[in-house]
């Protein structure tokens, strides 16, 4: 089956850049997602791309993706605490519908 | 507008016991996706309706698990004589149509917890 993977933990210092990676496994995904997911609250969708695109770029957000390895990014610039969260990838499944696959999700912890 | 809301936000259960959670999708969203997530786990598919009818159920994982939705709007979520590995937390999300491009708006979530 579909699989998507994230390093579960990452700390970086107030105003330091953040890269989040993820690799997935599905070749047929057309999009690939970044959500985030505060402490009590829900997830929200932070930035997609489209899988002929290698990179997009979003105010402090840049999302690179390398089809051919199958491994997507998300640059954080000026990481501000705020910016402390957990950080899921996510693909398109087969069949329509766009249910997602998620990964499990990287833990940025930003520090002072 | 309101985002999707869920309820109950918690819910303690006893093992064997049937809970049915509620998620009230986004007014005027077509696609309705439940989701749970167990504990430091990411999000695994459950169900997908488009309008009242459900094209996906690949990720219920048992026959105890069951959803409907009525009016294009509400779904209810069922789950069966639950077992403590039914344990998690259960999102839904709405999106306006389905399509790739279109967000997926999330709800809060229903925390259950089966003792």
């Amino acid at each position: 089956g579909e699989d998507v993977e994230q390093s579960l933990f990452l700390s970086v210092r107030e105003g330091d850049s953040s890269v989040i990676n993820c690799t997935y496994t599905d070749s047929s995904s057309t999009y690939l997602y970044w959500y985030k997911q505060e402490p009590g609250a829900g997830l929200q969708l932070l930035t997609y791309i489209f899988s002929n695109m290698d990179m997009k770029q979003d105010q402090r957000l840049t999302v690179l993706l390398n089809k051919k390895d199958k491994h997507l990014s998300l640059r954080i610039a000026d990481t501000q605490t705020g910016d402390s969260a957990i950080y899921f990838c996510a693909d398109e499944g087969a069949g329509g519908g766009n249910k997602l696959t998620f990964g499990t999700g990287t833990q940025l912890k930003v520090e002072l | 507008g309101a985002g999707v809301s869920q309820s109950p936000s918690n819910k303690v259960t006893e093992k064997g016991k049937d809970v049915e959670l509620r998620c009230d999708p986004i007014s005027g969203h077509t696609a309705l996706y439940w989701y749970r997530q167990r504990l430091g786990q990411g999000l695994e598919f459950l169900i997908y309706f488009q309008g009242n009818s459900a094209p996906d159920k690949s990720g219920l994982p048992s026959d105890r698990f069951s959803a409907e939705r009525t009016g294009e709007s509400v779904s209810t979520l069922t789950i069966q004589r639950t077992q403590q590995e039914d344990s998690a937390v259960y999102l839904c999300a709405s999106s306006l149509r389905g399509q790739p491009t279109d967000t997926q708006y999330f709800g809060p979530g229903t925390r259950l917890t089966v003792l």
